[in-house]
């Protein structure tokens, strides 16, 4: 199994902030590599699609960019309707595997 | 964007068979790769397999393979997972969804979820 690593666990931001998520795999996947917003009571969002292509409709706050088995997600300038569970996860192999998450809350 | 809405059981007692329906609408069931997904309380995500809208494709978590059957049913534009012999450790919110370009492997479209609990 690919193995996915997300730092942080969670982190709490000020709106306005710029704030980043790294992911890291346990060998080179790149550019198989997504992200995704998870909100209580609300269907998972895809953001990142192949590390780096925005999914339609998503705000262009967000970003994804990396390389070999090093990725981040980026908020450039975090809104109050970004408060939300992160998940990244591979698409390299046929067994899909996702991060830990990162919880972001807004200060 | 096709909508996915998940239905079954939300409690199933040990031992037992979780069944769960994943209804498609808004859009056609053919062309695509389909998925189930599933969250613990308080952990991350684990995918539990794919099926092909053809139904002559499947790729199941090694973990659950022995205990895991998904299947399609095209006509009534919905698929199925059936999970044997749960234990507390099955205690999930499982969602579906499809995938986003034929791969399979990118999920673009998900529903909200149904809790299901393991429990005597």
């Amino acid at each position: 199994d690919i193995q996915m690593t997300q730092s942080p666990s969670s982190l709490s931001a000020s709106v306005g902030d710029r704030v980043t998520i790294t992911c890291r795999a346990s060998q080179s996947i790149a550019p198989f590599l997504n992200w995704y917003q998870l909100k209580p009571g609300k269907a998972p969002k895809l953001l990142i699609y192949a590390a780096s292509s925005l999914q339609n409709e998503v705000p262009l706050r967000f970003s994804g960019s990396g390389s070999g088995t090093d990725f981040t997600l980026t908020i450039s300038s975090l809104q109050p309707e970004d408060s939300a569970t992160y998940y990244c996860q591979q698409s390299y192999s046929t067994l899909l595997t996702f991060g830990g998450g990162t919880k972001v809350e807004i200060k | 964007q096709v909508q996915l809405q998940e239905s079954g059981p939300g409690l199933v007692k040990p031992s037992e068979t979780l069944s769960l329906t994943c209804t498609v609408s808004g859009g056609s069931i053919s062309g695509a790769y389909w998925n189930w997904i599933r969250q613990p309380p308080g952990k991350g995500l684990e995918w539990i397999g794919l099926i092909h809208f053809s139904g002559n494709t499947k790729y199941y978590n090694p973990s659950l393979k022995s205990r895991v059957t998904i299947s399609v049913d095209t006509s009534n534009k919905h698929f199925s997972l059936q999970l044997n012999s749960v234990t507390a450790a099955d205690t999930a919110v499982y969602y579906c969804a499809k995938d986003f370009d034929g791969s399979g492997r990118i999920l673009d479209s998900w529903g909200l979820g149904t809790l299901v609990t393991v429990s005597s």
